[in-house]
Formats: structure tokens, C-alpha cells, sequence
């Protein structure tokens, strides 16, 4: 069971703003980046975000991301159906001395 | 144009060994952080391990710690994972990982692993 966690799943309409959390504790959002991953199925992870809110090339400024205390947000605007896939945080844990991954959340396009 | 190709997985017993093999083209290993990431049927992503460019900085999660380990082969440009005592548990989908701007930027295409009786 890992020790970042998101809801299993968020949905809306197209068009609309859709925005899922990643909750963690001091020993990994607290004091480190957040990134963010996509995840089509039967297809490998696709990096949204770095640094809590950088966006690599290619990736559109409707996606954004930002970071509080000890949560990380991902917000998808202007919904698509081509959205409908897999999302995951993922963030450096200090006590763990290793990567950990959100849970993961599916996000549904209605 | 980054690319990361995988092989090397297969059907294996509890307690067997399998080694998995990262092929890169358009670039250096020996430049970049390389990772290690597995996703099991109808589970989450779980970071494995991971080796710095110089290769003096390895860290492997604790779910796997003494049983597998990875190596590169620097002038192959190749990325290794060699997995002993596998377990049920291990079945996965195993990706080789590039960090770049990241962590965790390029990904291969993936390779199955999986531990069964």
C-alpha cells in the first residue's frame, strides 16, 4: 500500500475542469518535486509535469499542477475524451529513500 | 530520437532468476539517472530502483532489496535488471526509465515478467 494517496477515480463532462489530489506526508510532498504521469491502457506512463509545475515540451497549458504543504494537485481544463486514462503522482520519500507513486487515479470523460 | 527497448521477460517459477535488458539509442546511459519501473495486473505503478550516471549511487526498493539489482554495461549503452528469488508478487510489467528534465521522462515500451507455478 503506498504512503501517497489519490482517489480512485474523477470524472466530467467535456469542457470541464477536472482536478485530482496526491496526499502525502513530510517525508515525501513535504519536502520534495511532484511529478505527474499519464497512462493510457496497455501503454507506458507519459510525463504531464515536473517540479510540482513544469510542463515538458509537447505537453498543453491546459494541463497544470501545483503543490501545497503536503498535497500536489493536477488540473485538467477544457476536458477531452482523448483524457480518459490513468493519472499518477509521484515523488522522492526521504524515509523510504526511494520513489513512490500515488495510488493512481482513472479519470472518466462522461 | 531517445529510444529504450526492453527484453528479457518471460514465465518463470517462484524462486527462479530471470535478468531483464534495456537497449538505448540517442543517447548516454552513462549520462542520465536510469530507473527500473514495474506495473502489476490491475495494480499501481511501483518504482524499483535506480542507478546514477557515474554509477557510484544505487538504490533499490525495500519490496525487492537483496534480491535484485541493477547494472550497466556502459560501451553496450545497455541497462540491466537481474531478478533472484522471484516471488508471485514480482509479476509485472517492468519498464526501463530515462530521466532527463524529470525524474522518470522516457520510457520503454515494457517487458512481461511473470512468476507462476
Amino acid at each position: 500500500q503506498s504512503v501517497v494517496t489519490q482517489p480512485p477515480s474523477a470524472s466530467g463532462t467535456p469542457g470541464q475542469r477536472v482536478t485530482i489530489s496526491c496526499s502525502g506526508t513530510d517525508s515525501n510532498i513535504g519536502r520534495d518535486y511532484v511529478a505527474w504521469y499519464q497512462q493510457l491502457p496497455q501503454t507506458a506512463p507519459k510525463l504531464l509535469i515536473y517540479k510540482n509545475n513544469q510542463r515538458p515540451s509537447g505537453v498543453p497549458d491546459r494541463l497544470s499542477g501545483s503543490k501545497s504543504g503536503t498535497s500536489a494537485y493536477l488540473s485538467i481544463s477544457g476536458l477531452r475524451s482523448e483524457d480518459e486514462a490513468d493519472y499518477y503522482c509521484v515523488v522522492w520519500d526521504d524515509s523510504l529513500s526511494g520513489y513512490v507513486f500515488g495510488t493512481g487515479t482513472k479519470v472518466t470523460v462522461l | 530520437e531517445v529510444q529504450l527497448s526492453e527484453s528479457g521477460g518471460d514465465l518463470v517459477q517462484p524462486g527462479g532468476s530471470l535478468r531483464l535488458s534495456c537497449a538505448a539509442s540517442g543517447f548516454t546511459l552513462a549520462r542520465n539517472w536510469m530507473h527500473w519501473v514495474r506495473h502489476a495486473p490491475g495494480k499501481g505503478l511501483v518504482w524499483v530502483s535506480r542507478m546514477n550516471p557515474d554509477g557510484s549511487v544505487i538504490t533499490h526498493a525495500g519490496s525487492v532489496k537483496g534480491r535484485f539489482t541493477i547494472s550497466r554495461d556502459s560501451p553496450r549503452n545497455m541497462l540491466y535488471l537481474q531478478m533472484n528469488s522471484l516471488r508471485v508478487e514480482d509479476t509485472a510489467v517492468y519498464y526501463c526509465v530515462r530521466d532527463f528534465t524529470g525524474p522518470l521522462d522516457d520510457w520503454g515500451q515494457g517487458t512481461l515478467v511473470t512468476v507462476s507455478s
